[in-house]
Parts: C-alpha cells; sequence; structure tokens
C-alpha cells in the first residue's frame, strides 16, 4: 500500500514551459487536493475534487489546471510558468466517509528560473 | 475571515519544557480537528486526532473546546526531536472542500 505517490520530488522550469505534476493514490479515497507551501509559509489549496470527474478551484488557482480522469489520479498541470509558481506543492487524499484524516505526498519541488 | 488560525510562533524551549499551542477555528459546524506535524521541507504527517473529551498519546495531549471554537496541543518534557512546524486541521463535513488547516506553529527545542 503505497498511499499518496507524487512525481517528479524535483524539477527546474525556465519561464514560460509547462509540465505535469503527478498524483496517484491507492486508498480508495474520493477527496483529492493539490497544496502549494512557499518558503516559512503554510499551505495553500490550489485545487480540490471530490471525486472523478469533479473539480473546483481553492485559494490559489490562477496558473494552474487540473482533471480527475479516475479516482486514483489527480495531475495538476502548470501553463506558462512564472517564478512566482516556484514552490513545494503537495498532493493529499482523504476519505470522507471514513476517518476524514488527509494523507500527503512527499511533495514536489519546483523552481522557475 | 480564515477558517482556522494559529499563532505562528516561532516557540523556542529548552529540552524539558511543557510547551502548548493553541488553534482557533471559525466554523461551528465544524465535526473532527487534528494536529499534524511537518518537519522542514518533509509532508505533514498526523500527529493525533482531537476527541471532545481530550485525549493523550504519551508527552502530548491535545484538548478541544467547543464552546470557545479552539484546540490545544500540550507537549510536555520537550526533546530535540519535537522540532517541527504543528499545524492545526479543522474538518467540516458539509463543505465540498472539507478540510481547513492553519499555518502552522513553528517549534525549536534547544538543548
Amino acid at each position: 500500500n503505497a498511499g499518496v505517490t507524487q512525481t517528479p520530488k524535483f524539477r527546474i522550469l525556465k519561464i514560460g514551459q509547462s509540465m505535469t505534476l503527478q498524483c496517484a493514490q491507492d486508498m480508495n479515497h474520493n477527496y483529492m487536493y493539490w497544496y502549494r507551501q512557499d518558503p516559512g509559509m503554510g499551505l495553500k489549496l490550489i485545487y480540490y475534487s471530490v471525486g472523478a470527474g469533479i473539480t473546483d478551484k481553492g485559494e490559489v488557482p490562477n496558473g494552474y489546471n487540473v482533471s480527475r480522469s479516475t479516482t486514483e489520479d489527480f495531475p495538476l498541470r502548470l501553463e506558462l510558468a512564472a517564478p512566482s509558481q516556484t514552490s513545494v506543492y503537495f498532493c493529499a487524499s482523504s476519505d470522507p466517509k471514513g476517518s476524514p484524516e488527509a494523507f500527503f505526498g512527499q511533495g514536489t519541488r519546483l523552481t522557475v528560473v | 475571515r480564515k477558517e482556522v488560525e494559529q499563532d505562528p510562533g516561532p516557540f523556542n524551549v529548552p529540552e524539558g519544557a511543557t510547551v502548548a499551542f493553541n488553534c482557533t477555528y471559525s466554523n461551528s459546524a465544524s465535526q473532527s480537528f487534528f494536529w499534524y506535524r511537518q518537519d522542514c521541507r518533509k509532508e505533514p504527517k498526523l500527529l493525533m486526532s482531537v476527541y471532545s473529551s481530550g485525549n493523550e498519546d504519551g508527552r502530548f495531549t491535545a484538548q478541544l473546546n467547543r464552546a470557545s471554537q479552539y484546540i490545544s496541543l500540550l507537549i510536555r518534557d520537550s526533546k530535540l526531536s519535537d522540532s517541527a512546524t504543528y499545524l492545526c486541521v479543522v474538518n467540516i463535513p458539509a463543505g465540498a472542500n472539507n478540510l481547513f488547516f492553519g499555518t502552522g506553529t513553528r517549534l525549536t527545542v534547544i538543548p
């Protein structure tokens, strides 16, 4: 049981490039989340999903897109990367029908130069 | 108004000290409460759930006061390994986005 798996762990992007951060969970959780965490700051919610085919914006969605075609996968897409998107990105999942505890992936450290 | 508010600290305490963190939440529909621990450059991990009757796990004690809408975490006999950021988390089951995180309280235990 791997839990929540994020790839890649590290990435350097040039301004204007795009990339997809992958997130997969094997716990059959309906709820999934993407957060970003800037140095010394708290978690900010980017997007979340309550099930396959359903996504919604969080606090800081600009510059990002998501999709949820399966229960397991919740990729985050960055289009036209900007230095302001330099951050650590965490994916998480939870099961609202069971314990509402959130399980996190190990994070993706992204630098935009 | 933020759903969850915490004192960001930092709290710098000597080894062996007792330290307490508080967290307030704004939504009375909040149902479940947690403390998470986040080490530097790592993902948050569940430290303990917080129950209405209060609960203890070794040196850690969590309390919930629903009337005043605050949650506390008490750490006794602090160890160097307790140095981390402690996140207060609230679950509001009625909402689509049901988890709300505080910004965290940074603790440093000094030898």
